[in-house]
């Protein structure tokens, strides 16, 4: 399974943009870029995916970088409700599976 | 629409015992997949079921198993329960199984094993 490498936890003040980043350095050219989060107590749930371009939906913005070996999730407004554990996960072609990592724990203060 | 959902809600079992873990998918999706969390880790991929035949397998012992029904609800069975048997179990539901389909979770089922 390729690998990510996210910082451990992130704090933002509400109504701010939080930005999380995601390293992949050994991503492979068909490798899709995944993001779920999971709220307390919560299933995980999906947020954004991408291959090459930036992606942006109703919940969140993704930035890949030109190289692929990075991205950041942007949540343009952050609320209480976005605090939650945010995981980067790699999928390539054959791999049906998520492979969670630790993610980033993102606190809201209000 | 109903959401994934999943029974029983918690459980608690003791070491030696038998379980059998609940999901039903979305309405019309036909992959079911289950994963292990353990407190303060990510979730750990276990089974992958799409039209009843198993699709994947993580790195789980044989007293891990599951099976997916005509209905393409799933059961996940664990015998000869261990305390680090204790977690939250995930069950997701997909149309079908792609490397860019999205997976949608159910609440989970705690186990407690004393």
């Amino acid at each position: 399974d390729a690998k990510t490498t996210q910082p451990n936890s992130m704090e933002s003040n509400e109504e701010e943009p939080v930005h999380l980043p995601c390293n992949h350095s050994t991503i492979s050219g068909t490798d899709y870029i995944h993001w779920y989060r999971q709220l307390p107590s919560q299933g995980p749930e999906y947020v954004i995916h991408g291959l090459t371009s930036n992606v942006n939906n109703r919940m969140a913005s993704l930035a890949i970088a030109e190289d692929r070996k990075s991205s950041t999730l942007i949540l343009h407004r952050a609320t209480l409700r976005d605090a939650a554990v945010y995981y980067c996960i790699l999928r390539d072609r054959n791999d049906y599976k998520l492979s969670f990592g630790a993610g980033t724990t993102v606190t809201v203060r209000a | 629409d109903a959401g994934v959902t999943q029974s029983p809600t918690h459980l608690i079992k003791t070491r030696g015992q038998h379980v059998t873990l609940r999901c039903s998918p979305i309405s019309g999706h036909k992959s079911v997949s289950w994963y292990q969390q353990v407190l303060g880790q990510g979730p750990q991929f276990i089974f992958q079921y799409y039209e009843k035949e198993e699709r994947g397998r993580g790195n789980f012992p044989d007293r891990f198993s599951a099976r997916q029904f005509p209905n393409y609800s799933s059961e996940l069975n664990v015998n000869a329960l261990l305390l680090g048997d204790s977690a939250l179990y995930l069950c997701a539901s997909s149309l079908a199984p792609t490397f860019t389909d999205t997976q949608y979770f159910g609440p989970g089922t705690r186990l407690t094993v004393l």
